[in-house]
């Protein structure tokens, strides 16, 4: 089974608008950590938010904020008033307390329409 | 400060040959991780690095693949007689240490494999 999961293959938002990217998880671990990445056309993978599963608020950075739902298994991204510069893919992974690496999922691809 | 470092950028290779990537991470960062992107895909997890510890090479694809850590900083990732299916993107990520999940880790530019 995958341990994360991207529905999305690809996704459009017009700028300023805000947009949620789709994340759900599967693990048994009870402690895990929930990142989300930016990939622009550059390649480099860019650190954008994080979300520990024992955290009982939702995670927010800048225009970044995480829609946690443990329950669900979920950790959408939401990205506010969009930016041109926002276009790139977005991977979310997942590192649990037992494992050395992160689990990546296939990304989405968002592209802001100006 | 510098961040992770990886070389070469771009590395084209006939088939049958030997390649070896490199990476100089973050100074002090304790982790260190290899991962490989194939075209349009996430990440795939290779070998992992901590401190003096044995490597966890339990993402290695096959014997062909190996790396090691020298004086606990850069890291090499070999792939000896590559084949057409290693192309893809090898990443190479440092994180400040290990024993929690929270920690996230700081990737570099990555090297393009292209095996003609």
């Amino acid at each position: 089974a995958q341990k994360i999961t991207q529905t999305q293959p690809g996704m459009f938002v017009q700028e300023k608008e805000a947009v949620t990217l789709d994340c759900t998880y599967d693990t048994s671990d009870p402690s895990y950590g929930l990142f989300w990445y930016k990939q622009p056309s550059s390649g480099e993978m860019i650190f954008l938010i994080y979300q520990g599963s024992y955290d009982q608020q939702n995670a927010t950075e800048g225009r970044y904020s995480l829609n946690f739902q443990k329950a669900r298994k979920s950790a959408n991204l939401v990205i506010s008033a969009s930016q041109l510069g926002d276009s790139a893919m977005y991977f979310c992974a997942m590192r649990e307390a037992g494992a050395n690496n992160l689990f990546f999922g296939t990304g989405t691809r968002l592209t802001v329409i100006p | 400060g510098a961040g992770v470092s990886q070389s070469p950028s771009n590395k084209v290779t006939e088939k049958g040959k030997d390649v070896e990537l490199r990476c100089d991470p973050i100074s002090g960062h304790t982790a260190l991780y290899w991962y490989r992107q194939s075209l349009g895909q996430g990440l795939e997890f290779l070998i992992y690095f901590q401190g003096n510890s044995a490597p966890d090479k339990s993402g290695l694809p096959s014997d062909r693949f190996s790396a090691e850590r020298t004086g606990g900083s850069v890291s090499t990732l070999t792939i000896q007689r590559t084949q057409q299916e290693d192309s893809a993107v090898y990443l190479c990520a440092s994180s400040p240490r290990t024993g929690t999940y929270s920690y996230e880790q700081y990737f570099g530019p990555g090297t393009r494999l292209t095996v003609t």
